[in-house]
């Protein structure tokens, strides 16, 4: 399984850019990486996922380094809502069962 | 649409009893998993489902067990509960397996075992 290195925490204000970064310096080339959010009391909620190329989305963008060693979630401006715990999750083509939840980004949105 | 709906969301038991928490998804997926989370901690895999009558274990299958007799629904039971099971279930499903399709999860049951 694929490690991943994410900040235990990261503060944002409201209507700003974040970045979320994370680590997966030992990825398969076959994997995937997935990002989910948790928000309080609330099951993980899927937000992007991409191979190689940087993908977007209407949540957020994905941002894959060309080694694949690491990758940043792109969130354009930051709401109250945005408030949750992030995953970064490198998952086996064929293998949802091999997704594996760290224990993620505490992003904090402050007004 | 419902999406996964977990019932019950909350439940108190005493050490031995038994329990089912229930799953259901209106989605048809084929995939369905049961995960577990323990405070300061990411999710675990419990047991996951392939499409109906195909179970298997995860990473933490001891003490529980699952079926699928239909798409829809894929109940984890409990035989007999443990304080060290404890903890908050999610359910998740998938359209299938692979090709990377997003898991949709349930809203949660939260279960103290006395």
């Amino acid at each position: 399984d694929a490690k991943t290195t994410q900040p235990n925490s990261m503060e944002s204000n409201e209507e700003e850019p974040v970045h979320l970064p994370c680590n997966h310096s030992t990825i398969s080339g076959t994997d995937y990486i997935h990002w989910y959010r948790q928000l309080p009391s609330q099951g993980p909620e899927y937000v992007i996922h991409g191979l190689t190329s940087n993908v977007n989305n209407r949540m957020a963008s994905l941002a894959i380094a060309e080694d694949r060693k690491s990758s940043t979630l792109i969130l354009h401006r930051a709401t109250l809502r945005d408030a949750a715990v992030y995953y970064c999750i490198p998952t086996p083509l064929y293998n949802n069962n091999d997704m594996r939840f760290g224990a993620g980004t505490r992003l904090t949105v402050k007004p | 649409n419902a999406g996964v709906t977990q019932t019950p969301k909350f439940q108190v038991l005493k050490t031995g009893q038994s329990m089912t928490l229930q799953c259901a998804q209106d989605m048809n997926h084929e995939y369905m998993s049961w995960y577990r989370q323990d405070p300061g901690m990411g999710l675990r895999l419990i047991h996951y489902s392939v499409g109906a009558g195909i179970t298997d274990q995860g990473e933490v299958p001891n003490g529980y067990n699952v079926s699928r007799s239909t798409t829809e629904d894929f109940p984890l039971r409990l035989l007999s509960a443990a304080p060290s099971q404890t903890s908050v279930y999610f359910c998740a499903s998938s359209r299938d397996r692979g090709r990377n399709q997003p898991q949709h999860f349930g809203d949660g049951t939260r279960l103290s075992i006395l």
